[in-house]
């Protein structure tokens, strides 16, 4: 059974950083681009990031570029996002899914608040 | 960036209704590939997105056929034969043709 299960999630102030973390199972992680996407509370999905199966190929969305990272560890079957400067409106449930949208995780919130 | 506008941005059906939600987009989504990387999901209430349809007309696996997807270049059809109670939630249009991927704005379809 494909699994993605996100982590490291939480309330944070702004212009502080955090490190999401998302474990892949089920299915040979190194052979697919990965992505990260958000929904803020009451809306739509954002797409935010995406990297390629072997780290070559990176994108961000202008909203986050120079913010947030995008990583994985093919080893560890885990894809990252770490996010820095963080603003009140980067608060949203933060999902990573596969390339091509078919297997999603559940999602973790990252509220950013004073 | 590509930008996907859906109509409507809410649906009302009864149970046993067919339903058509429209994904038009800013700009061609026929790759130089020959492959239209246009897809569409779905979010129930409380849960995670879930992939329908891929490329344009192909059903995920165990996706019920009462869903069917249509389209070429920048107008795109998700069908519904048939509402079931289950179907209800958010629906989204998701273009990967350009970088960087863009969703539609969503259509919320609810009972009448």
């Amino acid at each position: 059974e494909v699994q993605l299960v996100e982590s490291g999630g939480g309330l944070v102030q702004p212009g502080r950083s955090l490190k999401l973390s998302c474990v892949a199972s089920g299915f040979t992680f190194s052979n697919y681009g990965m992505n990260w996407i958000r929904q803020a509370p009451g809306k739509g999905l954002e797409w935010v990031a995406y990297i390629s199966s072997g780290s070559s190929y990176i994108y961000y969305a202008e909203t986050v570029k120079g913010r947030f990272t995008i990583s994985r560890d093919n080893a560890k079957n885990t894809l990252y996002l770490q996010m820095t400067s963080l603003r009140s409106e980067d608060t949203a449930l933060y999902y990573c899914a596969t390339g091509s949208f078919d297997y999603w995780g559940q999602g973790v919130m990252v509220t950013v608040s004073s | 960036d590509v930008v996907l506008t859906q109509t409507p941005p809410t649906l009302s059906a009864t149970i046993g209704q067919s339903v058509s939600i429209s994904c038009r987009s800013s700009q061609s989504l026929l790759h130089s590939n020959g492959n239209t990387y246009l897809h569409w999901l779905l979010q129930r209430p409380g849960q995670s997105p879930q992939l329908l349809i891929y490329l344009v007309s192909r059903l995920e696996s165990g996706v019920p056929n009462r869903f069917s997807g249509s389209g070429s270049g920048t107008d795109f059809t998700l069908k519904i034969s048939g509402v079931e109670a289950e179907d209800l939630g958010v629906y989204y249009c998701v273009q990967g043709t350009h970088a960087p991927p863009t969703f539609g704005g969503g259509t919320k379809l609810e009972l009448k």
